[in-house]
């Protein structure tokens, strides 16, 4: 079974200071990792992908196949990612399998 | 950029009505798809559709749902009697080629209310 966790509800941070949104996952063969962040009243877009190994905004997520994870990181948050973030996986089909997401506040 | 438009963004419909959501994706897109999300729950994956034809399928895809691209642009689902559980905001979405870490573009959703 494929399957995506977000342990993070909501996460807070103030301006500035590092983040991480955690995601960890369940797949028995190489999985297509992938992060969407949708801003308030936007749409879901992608932010990153594991295969391309790209910094978008300033962020990061390597996947770590022993602890099967795919956490995303920047270094110092910024007001404007605030966010909802949703990591995705798809594993060997079209369908991509979502976690829950978390909500990001970066406050002042 | 180019986007993929949804309309209406909110539907209002009573429970055993057929509703039809409509999309039109990007217009060199290839491969198009259907997600929901039920309020404080996952995006989940409904349908994938590519050459005119149904190529993946979730299992909450049954009888009640069917897709059509009627004419070339539109992308649409039908949901032929709702149900009060099929209240969810259903995101459109498509991709130029086959999604294999390919970009999906999604819709800004249609809010679905069944009564």
């Amino acid at each position: 079974a494929q399957r995506v966790t977000q342990p993070e509800k909501l996460l807070s941070v103030f301006k500035g200071a590092p983040v991480e949104l955690k995601c960890n996952y369940s797949y028995s063969g190489s999985p297509e990792l992938f992060w969407y962040v949708q801003y308030s009243r936007q749409r879901l877009q992608l932010l990153l992908r594991h295969i391309s190994r790209e910094s978008i905004k300033g962020f990061t997520a390597d996947l770590n196949k022993g602890e099967t994870s795919f956490h995303l990181k920047k270094p110092f948050a910024q007001e404007e990612d605030s966010a909802m973030y949703y990591c995705a996986l798809r594993g060997g089909s079209e369908k991509l399998v979502f976690g829950k997401g978390t909500k990001l506040t970066v406050n002042p | 950029e180019p986007e993929v438009t949804q309309t209406p963004s909110h539907q209002v419909t009573q429970m055993g009505q057929e509703v039809i959501l409509r999309c039109v994706p990007i217009s060199n897109h290839l491969y198009f798809y259907w997600y929901r999300q039920i309020l404080g729950q996952k995006v989940e994956f409904l349908v994938s559709f590519y050459n005119n034809e149904i190529s993946e399928k979730s299992e909450i895809f049954d009888d009640q749902f069917s897709v059509e691209r009627p004419d070339g642009s539109n992308f649409t689902l039908k949901i032929r009697s709702t149900k009060l559980e099929d209240s969810a905001m259903y995101f459109c979405a498509s991709s130029y080629t086959r999604p294999t870490n390919e970009k999906l573009f999604f819709g800004s959703g249609t809010q679905l209310s069944v009564l």
